[in-house]
């Protein structure tokens, strides 16, 4: 079954504004991974947090983690119209090469 | 980081048939994922590939419908069986990469209509 629920399942804003994406999982993980898919292509990785972490930059992302109540977030600041697209968070339970678990997803669309 | 292709990019075929999905990675990986996600869905695990072993299936998989090859460390095949039309999917092969913690890189997939 799916670990991760991410909400909201749709997210429309202007292009400047911030998007905040939230993840939530169901048991204990090693780490939570957050992806962007465009057009139903490949899947981007975005970053890892893993779950002694709380927080997480990569240029104008930010990641947060919390284990107490399950739950993650991914923020983009600035958005762009180049960053529509759908977002997904997965999680892995142990450490190596283990496979991940897939939320649901959020579609992105910024408005230009 | 792992460099991931997957040969054909897409395909459309007859129900019945059987397509056969290849899957390179750059580097020699242990473990190699494969992944099918439905339209307008989220990604599912079909099975794990070690090299040298048979794949481990998921609950909803088997290895007759989806049998799958791991010949080296490096390259992979699954195929889908006796296609009908709800195996329409994108399939995906993903690996860890070595020495690169638990960071999971995915290849382009294969859009895949069956008619």
């Amino acid at each position: 079954s799916q670990q991760g629920e991410e909400d909201p399942q749709a997210l429309s804003i202007q292009e400047g504004e911030n998007a905040t994406m939230n993840c939530s999982y169901k048991t204990s993980i090693n780490n939570l991974q957050w992806y962007r898919q465009n057009s139903g292509r490949g899947l981007v990785h975005l970053i890892l947090i893993r779950s002694n972490e709380r927080e997480k930059h990569s240029g104008r992302l930010r990641v947060t983690l919390d284990t107490s109540k399950k739950s993650s977030s991914l923020l983009i600041t600035a958005s762009r119209a180049a960053d529509t697209a759908s977002y997904f968070c997965a999680t892995g339970f142990y450490s190596g090469n283990t496979p991940l678990v897939f939320g649901k997803g959020t579609r992105l669309s910024v408005i230009a | 980081s792992a460099v991931i292709s997957q040969k054909p990019s897409r395909d459309i075929c007859q129900r019945g048939t059987s397509l056969t999905i290849q899957c390179q990675v750059d580097s020699q990986v242990t473990m190699m994922f494969w992944y099918r996600q439905q339209p307008g869905q989220s990604l599912t695990l079909i099975a794990t590939a070690n090299q040298g072993s048979e794949a481990t299936y998921e609950s909803g998989f088997v290895i007759d419908k989806f049998p799958i090859s791991r010949p080296n460390l490096t390259f992979s095949t699954l195929t889908v069986s006796n296609m009908s039309p709800e195996d329409s999917s994108i399939y995906l092969c993903s690996v860890e990469s070595q020495g690169g913690g638990e960071t999971q890189y995915f290849g382009p997939g294969t859009r895949l209509l069956v008619l």
